[in-house]
Parts: structure tokens; C-alpha cells; sequence
């Protein structure tokens, strides 16, 4: 069965960085395209960055351009977020999310990790 | 950005109510929307993509439609399980969710 496993959460200051993976398994990693979502305390998600299934391109929402990079291995089956400058408006649950391939698009979603927390605070 | 525009924000219910939950959308586009459900501490679950595809596994009481700039959630007999936070979202565009609807029991 699908499994997103995501890790690297935590607390951070303010400006520092953190780097969150996700591990997937139970279908064929280098065929998806894979996002980042976040979910901020009692606020709907967000969407944060994608990535091709080859990694040839990757997109990001203008909150994040700049300071986040989403970045893959497939030997390892793993999907990346490195985030840089961090804000206390970055605190959020980080989700990461793989392309439904059968939609048609890019952009929606049909299974997602079970998130970790980032804190961003001093 | 296409900007979602979701109401009610808070939904009060009995079980085997019908309920109904909007999005409206601030530009046109046509279908690439979505519905989700989620339950505390727990990842968004897909319940209906195209506006009205229900996803592998759904339970036939929800249904979805679309007519122009609004969207609309449907369940028509609400069960106990259902009681969580629906989030619409397009995917026409870089993506985009509404704020929100939570159901709760009346």
C-alpha cells in the first residue's frame, strides 16, 4: 500500500534552517510527481512546492520562492524540503503529497503523508 | 492566484440531515476542483476531483457540483462519521483550498 512518511520537524528560530524528507513506498516513487503541503494551526492547507516525477522541473508558491527548495532522490525514493530563512509564519503541519496521476493535472493530490510539525519561534 | 471563497465556515447538524457547503471561486474555470474531508490530526482525505468525480471508496451520499463561479459539496444523509472539516480546493492553477467548513453535531 501507499506510504509517505515524512520527518525532520521540529522547533527552529527564527532565519535558521531545517530540512524536512519524505520516504515513500508501496508504488513506483520516480513516476509521481510529488508536492508540499502545509497546514498552519486551526488554518486550511497550503500549497508549497511540486516537483516532476524526473525532477526536471519544480514550481513554488510565492510565500516560499526564495527560501525553500524541494529536491529528490529516487535511488532513495525520498522527496525534500530544504528550507531556508525561516519565518514564525512558516510554523506549520508539513505534508508531503503525491500527484494523482489519474486526474489529469499536475496540481491535485490523492495521497498524503501523515505530516510533521514545524515551529518556528525563538 | 485564484482566490476560494468557502461558506459556511462552521456547520451545526444531525445525523440525517442532508448538508450542503460552497466554494466560489474569484476567477472561472471549468471542473478542476476538489473536495476534501479531515478529522483532527489527520491528513486531507480526497472525496471528489472534477467536481464531481467521487473518488474509489466514497460513500455514494456525497456527491459534488458546479455551476459557473460555485461549487457545491453534497451529503445527503449525514452519517456520524462524517462529522470533520470539508476544504475545497482548485487545481487549475497552482493550487489553492477554501478556509474550511466544519460540521459539527447539532
Amino acid at each position: 500500500q501507499v506510504q509517505l512518511v515524512e520527518s525532520g520537524g521540529g522547533v527552529v528560530q527564527p532565519g535558521r534552517s531545517r530540512r524536512l524528507s519524505c520516504a515513500a513506498s508501496g508504488f513506483n516513487f520516480s513516476g509521481y510527481g510529488m508536492h508540499w503541503v502545509r497546514q498552519a494551526p486551526g488554518k486550511g492547507p497550503e500549497w508549497v512546492a511540486v516537483i516532476w516525477f524526473d525532477g526536471s522541473n519544480k514550481y513554488y508558491a510565492d510565500s516560499v520562492k526564495g527560501r525553500f527548495t524541494i529536491s529528490r532522490d529516487n535511488t532513495k525514493n525520498t522527496v525534500y524540503l530544504q528550507m531556508n530563512s525561516l519565518r514564525a509564519e512558516d510554523t506549520a503541519v508539513y505534508y508531503c503529497a503525491r500527484v494523482y496521476d489519474r486526474s489529469g493535472s499536475a496540481f491535485l493530490f490523492d495521497y498524503w503523508g501523515q505530516g510533521t510539525l514545524v515551529t518556528v519561534s525563538s | 492566484d485564484i482566490q476560494m471563497t468557502q461558506f459556511p465556515s462552521t456547520l451545526s447538524a444531525s445525523v440525517g440531515d442532508r448538508v450542503t457547503i460552497t466554494c466560489r471561486a474569484s476567477q472561472t474555470f471549468t471542473s478542476w476542483l476538489a473536495w476534501y474531508q479531515q478529522k483532527p490530526g489527520k491528513a486531507p482525505k480526497l472525496l471528489i476531483y472534477k467536481a464531481s468525480t467521487l473518488e474509489s471508496e466514497v460513500p455514494s451520499r456525497f456527491s459534488g457540483s458546479e455551476s459557473g463561479t460555485e461549487f457545491t459539496l453534497t451529503i445527503s444523509s449525514l452519517q456520524p462519521d462524517d462529522f470533520a472539516t470539508y476544504y475545497c480546493q482548485q487545481y487549475n492553477t497552482y493550487p489553492t483550498f477554501g478556509q474550511g467548513t466544519k460540521v459539527e453535531i447539532k
